[in-house]
């Protein structure tokens, strides 16, 4: 098993420029999420998906949407990127987000936005 | 709104020193867990503790759950090479918001 795959593993934008990150498991994981960790700062959440058909915003929403394609697979999209969002992108699954269970993280987005 | 603060921020130890991380909230915590994330990687699941005053040991690490449920630690004895990282714990309140604190990063010196 892969666990949760992301790609790409480093991108470079400019400002303005818009981009997909992917990530998918193969866990079977009803909720997943959506990271972003700068220096100093921790992990902030973005948005999650609790289950196949629901996403919600996090902590630090503005910026970005998310789709949950299936029960697999949870995109992130910056539709106009800023310098404000280099950061490291980190997507997660959990079996069930309800019941606080532990979280699966993937290997991590590099983003730097010029 | 819930903040969830971990200190210290960093700590330098000398090989085979103990080291305590402390994880405190401005409200009442759920069920606290902590992740391991070592430089350049992701975050690992360590643990989750659930009941008030919960202690629980993995070989070298200790987790206690306060009293209150506001505050948690991490202890580990006798330091090694292999612990160099960020610990960070994190909570789920009950409007569904996961916080994570912002992390305590151990440097051993060898």
């Amino acid at each position: 098993n892969a666990g949760v795959t992301q790609t790409p593993k480093f991108q470079v934008l400019k400002t303005g420029q818009s981009m997909t990150l992917q990530c998918a498991q193969d866990m079977n994981h009803n909720s997943m999420y959506w990271y972003r960790q700068d220096p100093g700062m921790g992990l902030r959440l973005i948005y999650y998906s609790a289950s196949e058909g629901t996403t919600d915003k996090g902590e630090v929403p503005n910026g970005y949407n998310v789709s949950r394609l299936n029960k697999r697979e949870f995109s992130l999209r910056l539709e106009s990127a800023a310098p404000s969002q280099t950061s490291v992108y980190f997507c997660a699954s959990s079996e069930w987000m309800r019941s606080w269970d532990e979280q699966f993280f993937g290997p991590g987005t590099r983003l730097t936005v010029l | 709104g819930q903040q969830v603060m971990q200190i210290p921020q960093y700590q330098h130890v000398q090989e085979g020193e103990d080291f305590t991380t402390y994880c405190n909230s401005s409200t009442t915590l759920s069920n606290i867990q902590w992740y391991k994330q070592r430089p350049g990687g992701h975050p690992v699941f360590l643990i989750q503790l659930v009941k008030s005053g919960e202690v629980k040991k993995q070989k070298r690490l200790t987790f206690q759950f306060g009293e209150a449920k506001k505050n948690s630690s991490l202890h580990i004895t006798a330091t090694q090479t292999t612990d160099v990282g960020t610990y960070f714990c994190a909570d789920k309140n009950r409007d569904d918001k996961i916080i994570f604190g912002k992390g305590t990063r151990l440097h051993i010196l060898p």
